[in-house]
């Protein structure tokens, strides 16, 4: 079992609607959550991160987090063409007591005009 | 992208060849990390560093070694470069041991 898993996609949604994107992770102790979009040929630029349970809203993005079920989500409003891209879940493990992250393959997004 | 500037930008290198990968970040962060990025992997931990001489293995960290002398480089070398070390290399660094991870604009890698 992968550390930090997502659905590859795409997740196709139409402009102006809400998309949801989803990762599970298999550390129960992980402390810390990330969310990072990174277009085709570009570093990933961090988005939001979310370190308490429920949920954290930055302009149009939300973060959502559930540590009992292992999951945290970000949702998009009011998705443009420009959000499309890949975004990639990150948790943050502390089973050895190293502060690495641990990335997800990603998720990709496309916003249709 | 954060004061953190990865050099070389490109390489293309033939197999059996040792190559060595800068991060230079201005920042002065303790954290520094070496990631690589391949198709349906995502990014993988090769090597970070908390702190000058100070530096511990990732996911993936054979056929790589690290050095950071100062606080501001961290340097990859492949010592013997072989093809499935071709990828995109991503440098990160942060501030504290929580803190979100900034990236460089990476350096495209190609081992013939």
């Amino acid at each position: 079992q992968k550390e930090v898993e997502q659905n590859s996609g795409p997740l196709s949604v139409p402009e102006g609607a809400i998309a949801s994107l989803n990762c599970t992770y298999s550390d129960r102790g992980s402390q810390s959550f990330f969310w990072y979009r990174q277009y085709s040929g570009k570093s990933p630029e961090l988005i939001m991160f979310i370190y308490s349970n429920g949920d954290k809203e930055d302009g149009r993005f939300t973060a959502q987090l559930n540590k009992a079920s292992q999951y945290v989500s970000l949702l998009i409003r009011d998705s443009q063409p420009s959000d499309s891209a890949t975004y990639l879940c990150a948790v943050r493990g502390v089973m050895d007591s190293s502060y690495k992250l641990i990335f997800g393959s990603g998720t990709r997004l496309l916003v249709r005009p | 992208d954060a004061g953190i500037t990865q050099s070389p930008r490109h390489k293309v290198t033939e197999t059996g060849t040792p190559v060595t990968l800068r991060c230079h970040q201005t920042e002065n962060h303790r954290y520094m990390y070496w990631y690589r990025q391949d198709p349906g992997h995502g990014l993988r931990l090769i090597h970070y560093s908390y702190g000058v001489k100070d530096t511990d293995k990732g996911e993936v960290s054979d056929g790589y070694s690290v050095s950071r002398s100062k606080t501001e480089d961290f340097l990859l070398t492949l010592e013997s470069a072989t093809s499935s070390q071709t990828s995109v290399y991503f440098c990160a660094i942060a501030g504290v041991a929580d803190s979100p991870l900034h990236f460089g604009n990476g350096t495209r890698l190609t081992v013939t």
